[in-house]
């Protein structure tokens, strides 16, 4: 079974400055997705990147963007420019690739305040 | 009107009572999914359907149960509740060849 760690319960940051979130992970397969999502306080669960294993490039939206070590079985998420806005629960998650996968398996979050 | 809908936002209950949370969703997605959020455990898989037909337990099914009413309902029941029941509980959809997820707005339950 596929595991999900993130081992930083809670960061901070200031307001305009970079912050990255760490995440591992274990499986044995070789081909899969990767995701973080964002849960405000409203807790709405919001994609915020989405990045497949086979892919070699890191992905990026806008302020966010992640460093996929494959090998090393690790996927950071960093948050460029932070804004009060991104202060929220940060969740890294893993699937298999579709049809016969799509359970989603989280790791146990980051709480990322940002200050003013 | 959300693409997935979750009833009731929040709810109190009583330990031993039966509660059910629905979900119904109109993304026309076959699969659907119950998480429970945990502090410090992040998300924990319940139950999932692929189909109409077709039912599985995920990693925490024991307390409760779920029945898939029709492609777009699919709703979790527990039969007796618990206090260590009480979560924020998640229902989810997802698209069949590339797994994007939407997720409802979430139940709050509390069990006392």
């Amino acid at each position: 079974a596929q595991t999900v760690t993130q081992s930083q319960p809670e960061m901070s940051v200031q307001e305009a400055e970079t912050v990255t979130l760490s995440c591992t992970y274990d499986t044995s397969e070789s081909n899969y997705y990767l995701f973080w999502y964002k849960q405000p306080p409203s807790r709405q669960m919001i994609l915020v990147i989405r990045q497949e294993a086979y892919k070699q490039q890191n992905a990026t939206e806008n302020r966010f963007s992640v460093n996929f070590q494959k090998a090393a079985k690790s996927f950071s998420l960093k948050i460029s420019d932070s804004q009060l806005g991104d202060t929220a629960m940060y969740f890294c998650a893993f699937m298999n690739l579709p049809p016969s996968g799509s359970r989603l398996t989280f790791g146990e979050g980051t709480q990322l305040t940002v200050n003013p | 009107d959300a693409d997935v809908t979750q009833t009731p936002r929040n709810r109190i209950t009583k330990t031993g009572k039966r509660i059910m949370l629905e979900c119904s969703q109109t993304k026309g997605h076959d699969r659907m999914y119950w998480y429970r959020q945990d502090p410090g455990l992040g998300l924990r898989l319940i139950y999932y359907s692929f189909d109409v037909k077709d039912i599985n337990k995920g990693e925490i099914s024991d307390g409760y149960s779920v029945s898939r009413q029709a492609q777009a309902k699919f709703s979790l029941s527990l039969e007796s509740a618990i206090p260590n029941q009480t979560a924020l509980y998640f229902c989810a959809t997802s698209d069949r060849d590339r797994g994007g997820y939407t997720f409802g707005s979430g139940t709050r339950l509390t069990v006392v």
